[in-house]
């Protein structure tokens, strides 16, 4: 079983609607979560940031964590074209040195104008 | 800006061949890491190196090593090729201790005959 589970969609909405991309996991020293989105053939890129339990917004972005579910989500407002992409959790226990990130699947997104 | 700058793009090699893959940061982080990429399987962490002169084993190293050249470059070797390592292999940097995001570069497609 994997330390995280992603569900690898893909997903299909029109352009405006909410999107609530999900994620779980199994290892309860996890304490980092990061969604990096990642375009065909480009390298993942950062989206958010989250430390330990609560919620996160940065513009249309909305990051949630729940600790004691073990259970995280994206939240993508008013949703664009230009959001189609692949989206990844990651999360790591690290806190000194190098981050050992584990990944999530990844959910293939499509924003349909 | 070029970031984090991985050579070759693409390869394509028989099996048993061996093949050095290379990646090079400009932002003097100190950590630096090897992933490949499966359908289905998210990012894996093959080998990372916390700081120049230092390099461990991620979740999947075998049939892999890694060369921490000098604090700008690191390396990935495959010493003898095989059909399973077909993959993308994604290199990417930071800089030390928490909160600080991976950068990655746009990968190497590897497909082993």
């Amino acid at each position: 079983q994997k330390e995280v589970e992603q569900d690898p969609g893909p997903l299909s909405v029109p352009e405006g609607a909410i999107v609530s991309l999900n994620c779980t996991y199994s290892n309860s020293a996890f304490q980092y979560f990061m969604w990096y989105r990642q375009y065909s053939r480009k390298g993942p890129e950062l989206l958010m940031y989250t430390y330990s339990s609560g919620n996160k917004e940065d513009g249309r972005f909305t990051a949630q964590v729940d600790k004691s579910s073990k259970y995280i989500s994206l939240f993508i407002r008013d949703s664009q074209p230009s959001d189609s992409a692949t989206y990844l959790c990651a999360m790591s226990a690290t806190t000194q040195g190098a981050q050992k990130l584990v990944f999530g699947q990844g959910t293939r997104l499509t924003i349909n104008p | 800006n070029a970031g984090v700058t991985q050579t070759p793009k693409f390869q394509v090699l028989k099996t048993g061949q061996s093949m050095t893959l290379q990646c090079a940061q400009d932002m003097n982080h100190n950590s630096m890491y090897w992933y490949r990429q499966d359908p289905g399987m998210g990012l894996r962490l093959i080998y990372y190196s916390a700081s120049e002169g230092t390099t461990d084993k991620g979740e999947v190293p075998n049939g892999y090593n890694v060369s921490r050249l000098n604090k700008r470059e690191f390396s990935l070797r495959l010493e003898s090729a095989a059909p399973s390592q077909t993959s993308v292999y994604f290199c990417a940097s930071s800089e030390s201790g928490i909160n600080q995001p991976q950068h990655f570069g746009d990968g190497t497609r590897l497909s082993i005959l």
